[in-house]
């Protein structure tokens, strides 16, 4: 079975602090991950994208991907209060199917 | 990115009955998929919309429970069949846009089930 695994948190931070988000993954075969955010009782909105080993930087998101270690991380600089939220970790297991993590809450406080 | 709309955005319903979840985008797109995110917990994808065709199913979920059409490449429906308060959720669609690897959300519906 293939499987997106989170810290469920809370993850705390302080506001202006860098907040690090962590996922692992089971499927070696992945090729394209995702970070989403999920404000309570909203729905996913997409934030980050990466399909290639490295960082990919969006603002103040930056996406990390190691294959060979099977992990995708988020760092989120100046952190703000609005940045509270759950960040889904999702991963294309092929055919564009996505599997989810439980999702990691985070806590920005002022 | 696409934008989603869906319908109805809540809904209770009584045990034993049906409910019919409309999933609109604004532009035509690849693929249509519909997740469930049980209170609490994480999404699951239910199954794979394929236009004109039968939807893809994920394992532990059924034609006959979640039937699901795809008429055309902006419209899709999912039905909850003879429900039960384990059913309790928010259904949730997905659209994937041509020529991009990337997936977006409707609002959802949630659905109560008494």
């Amino acid at each position: 079975q293939k499987e997106v695994e989170q810290n469920s948190g809370p993850l705390s931070v302080p506001e202006g602090a860098i907040a690090s988000l962590n996922c692992t993954y089971s499927d070696r075969g992945s090729q394209s991950f995702f970070w989403y955010r999920q404000y309570s009782g909203k729905s996913p909105e997409l934030i980050m994208s990466i399909y290639s080993n490295g960082d990919k930087e969006d603002g103040r998101f930056t996406a990390q991907l190691n294959k060979a270690s099977q992990y995708v991380s988020l760092l989120i600089r100046d952190s703000q209060p609005s940045d509270s939220a759950t960040y889904l970790c999702a991963v294309n297991t092929g055919f564009q199917k996505l599997v989810f993590g439980t999702g990691t809450r985070l806590l920005v406080s002022p | 990115s696409a934008v989603i709309s869906q319908k109805p955005s809540r809904d209770i319903c009584q045990r034993g009955t049906s409910l019919t979840i409309q999933c609109q985008v604004d532009s035509q797109v690849t693929m249509m998929f519909w997740y469930r995110q049980q209170p609490g917990q994480s999404l699951t994808l239910i199954a794979t919309a394929n236009q004109g065709s039968e939807a893809t199913y994920e394992s532990g979920f059924v034609i006959d429970k979640f039937p699901i059409s795809r008429p055309n490449l902006t419209f899709s429906t999912l039905t909850v069949s003879n429900m039960s308060p384990e059913d309790s959720s928010i259904y949730l669609c997905s659209a994937l846009e041509l020529s991009k690897d990337e997936q977006y959300f409707g609002p959802g519906t949630r659905l109560t089930v008494t």
